[in-house]
């Protein structure tokens, strides 16, 4: 079946760190989204970027579709984006959501 | 604009009991989707509506299961009965013709 992997599961930052999560799929996408979960649960949308680049403030997402991935990147972090990063998928054949298994992220203070 | 509203926000029941959650959609959205999140399984796709009608039922996991939508702005997830490995946090979505889905805040369910 179609699959969508994300890397790190786990990641662990100090207050002022940069990072960077990437998302594999297994074939070609027409739509992919990043979301944050918070510690509340509730899931953010972040980015919807089937191609391209995209930035808002310290966060910004790139998807490049022809190699099958994306990355999502993180400047500056702070405790409050601590949470657990999912990317999800969608292919040609209707309107499903394929999501990745997550990264989970702590921001130390 | 309100964003997708799900009822009730918590849910515990005693195992055999009906279970019946809500959703209403952001308006003008025309596609509607039920995920269950768990540990185990983490987010999966149960059900997705188009124009009120349900397109793919796939992720249903039994005959337990049942999901509808009467009109543009309400769709409702039935469980019945409801076993203990239904415990989960049932979370309702919703997207336009742009795609971009939007959730609600989920509902968590516990069964004992």
């Amino acid at each position: 079946g179609i699959q969508v992997e994300q890397s790190p599961p786990d990641l662990i930052l100090q207050e002022g760190a940069n990072s960077t999560l990437r998302c594999n799929f297994s074939d070609s996408v027409n739509n992919l989204q990043w979301f944050h979960q918070n510690p509340w649960g509730q899931l953010i949308n972040l980015f919807y970027i089937p191609s391209g680049t995209k930035q808002n403030g310290r966060l910004s997402a790139t998807t490049v579709a022809t190699e099958r991935y994306s990355l999502l990147y993180i400047s500056s972090s702070q405790t409050t984006d601590s949470g657990v990063y999912f990317c999800a998928a969608r292919w040609a054949a209707g309107n499903k959501l394929t999501f990745g298994g997550g990264t989970r992220v702590l921001v130390k203070p | 604009d309100a964003g997708v509203i799900q009822s009730p926000r918590h849910e515990v029941t005693e195992m055999g009991q009906e279970v019946t959650l809500r959703c209403k959609p952001i308006s003008g959205h025309d596609y509607l989707f039920w995920y269950r999140q768990t540990m185990m399984r983490g987010l999966e796709l149960l059900i997705y509506f188009n124009n009120n009608v349900p397109i793919d039922d796939s992720g249903m996991p039994e005959d337990r299961f049942s999901a509808k939508m009467p009109n543009a702005s309400f769709s409702t997830l039935k469980i019945q009965p409801s076993e203990p490995r239904d415990s989960a946090v049932y979370f309702c979505a919703s997207s336009g013709r742009g795609y971009e889905q939007y959730f609600g805040p989920g509902t968590r369910l516990t069964v004992t």
